[in-house]
């Protein structure tokens, strides 16, 4: 596609409640990045793909949050139990092939946990 | 991990007017971004400049890694450069992840 798509736009939910948020990266770009951005902050790095495996998950807060890209290209942010506390936007990024590449950002999810 | 500085933390200028960005690294870089986060949140591209000097339109930007600051320079600013600029980069060329300045809110008035 033309840019770094991602669905759903905003997505309102209760605590404790799963949610699924959806990333699909520019045609031909095998690394993926997860990165969150609370209010009034930069974002931050969550998890790293290339190709299908996670290359780096370093960046995610805890073991309710979860990441796949089975087939290598679209990914799938999970989160479960969600809390007050993950209320924030999610961005996906993609690059054409991981290290010292420009990182193309979707415009990202805006997820409220009530 | 690396500290990423920016300054100034907020910026409002007169249709017309210039003004410089700056980034501040804590340790050495293999990647530098610029982006322009708009009203509706999206982060836009500007330049990709680990080193060296860039200009694209009325936007320049200038890297001196060894002395681990960027500069982002806008001329002739106009309504629509409102928004906030941020300032990431990559540590290690087997890092990956991009780490972000805390941005500057730049506002632009008619």
């Amino acid at each position: 596609g033309a840019g770094v798509s991602q669905t759903p736009s905003n997505k309102v939910t209760e605590k404790g409640k799963y949610v699924e948020l959806r990333c699909d990266p520019i045609s031909g770009h095998t690394a993926l990045y997860w990165y969150r951005q609370s209010l009034g902050q930069g974002p931050e790095f969550l998890i790293y793909f290339q190709g299908t495996g996670a290359a780096d998950d370093s960046g995610l807060p805890n073991d309710r949050f979860f990441a796949v890209r089975p087939e290598g290209s679209v990914s799938t942010l999970k989160i479960q139990r969600t809390e007050r506390g993950d209320s924030a936007v999610y961005l996906c990024a993609s690059s054409l092939d991981g290290t010292q590449e420009t990182q193309y950002f979707g415009p990202g999810t805006r997820l409220l946990v009530l | 991990g690396i500290q990423v500085e920016q300054s100034p933390p907020d910026l409002i200028l007169q249709e017309g007017a210039n003004s410089t960005l700056r980034c501040n690294f804590s340790d050495s870089v293999n990647n530098l971004q610029w982006f322009h986060q708009n009203p509706w949140g999206q982060l836009i591209n500007l330049f990709y400049i680990p080193s060296g000097t860039k200009q694209n339109g009325r936007l320049s930007a200038t890297t001196v890694a060894t002395e681990r600051y960027s500069l982002l320079y806008i001329s002739s600013s106009q309504t629509t450069d409102s928004g906030v600029y941020f300032c990431a980069v990559e540590k290690n060329i087997d890092d990956y992840k991009l780490s972000f300045g805390a941005g500057t809110t730049v506002t632009v008035r008619a």
